[in-house]
């Protein structure tokens, strides 16, 4: 089936440690997005792609990273120096024109241990 | 004033009611316009897209005004299964596609 598919669902991040989410996706999209999303708030946009090998920082990029050197993958990192990373993460794709919506991965659940 | 606001509500009708919700966007400039639905704990799933001349699908019809700069979200014979956050997300960029959401509007509908 076509879809986005991000991995793990729960992940917990002990102190220093960076970690990477995964967001792969079998739709042929060429634009990719990150956002986290905290209780009471909207999605905000940490990271997104329109390219393979282009990025570009959102909103909130501080603290993450992110690599696109395949179409279908868009991997984040959290690392050591986002200091308030639990949230739930969400990764987005979206396929032709700017006016067409985005669709969203499951999610992952990231908490601090 | 946020990009994008909405009444949190929640909204609380029973089976049946018909029931709107606003959304109004500060950026004149937005493009595009959408109403995405979310489950508790779940990831936002697309329910339509808003066109300048207003568009319905099954029970669910959605209207812009432009002028007024705000967004509308109708759905008539409400289910139980209609009881989620309905976000409204606004294309705020030209060039390159920007959404900014809104934080929900909570809708729980009652047998």
């Amino acid at each position: 089936d076509g879809g986005i598919t991000q991995s793990p669902k729960y992940l917990f991040r002990k102190e220093g440690q960076n970690v990477t989410l995964s967001c792969e996706q079998n739709l042929n999209h060429d634009a990719m997005y990150w956002y986290r999303q905290d209780p009471g708030q909207g999605l905000r946009l940490i990271y997104y792609s329109q390219i393979v090998n282009d990025f570009q920082k959102g909103d909130i990029a501080e603290g993450y990273s992110v690599s696109r050197e395949k179409k279908e993958s868009f991997p984040l990192t959290v690392t050591s120096a986002q200091k308030n990373p639990t949230a739930f993460y969400l990764c987005a794709s979206r396929f032709g024109q700017e006016s067409q919506p985005q669709h969203f991965g499951d999610g992952t659940r990231l908490s601090i241990l | 004033r946020k990009e994008v606001e909405q009444d949190p509500g929640p909204f609380n009708v029973p089976e049946g009611a018909t029931v709107a919700f606003n959304c109004t966007y500060s950026n004149s400039a937005s493009q595009s316009f959408f109403w995405y639905r979310q489950d508790c704990r779940k990831e936002p799933k697309l329910l339509m897209s808003v066109y300048s001349s207003g568009n319905e699908d099954g029970r669910f019809t959605a209207q812009l005004n432009r002028a007024s700069q705000y967004i509308s979200l109708l759905i008539r014979d409400s289910k139980l299964s209609d009881s989620a956050t309905y976000l409204c997300v606004v294309n705020t960029s030209t060039g390159f596609q920007k959404l900014v959401f809104g934080t929900g509007t909570r809708l729980l509908v009652s047998p």
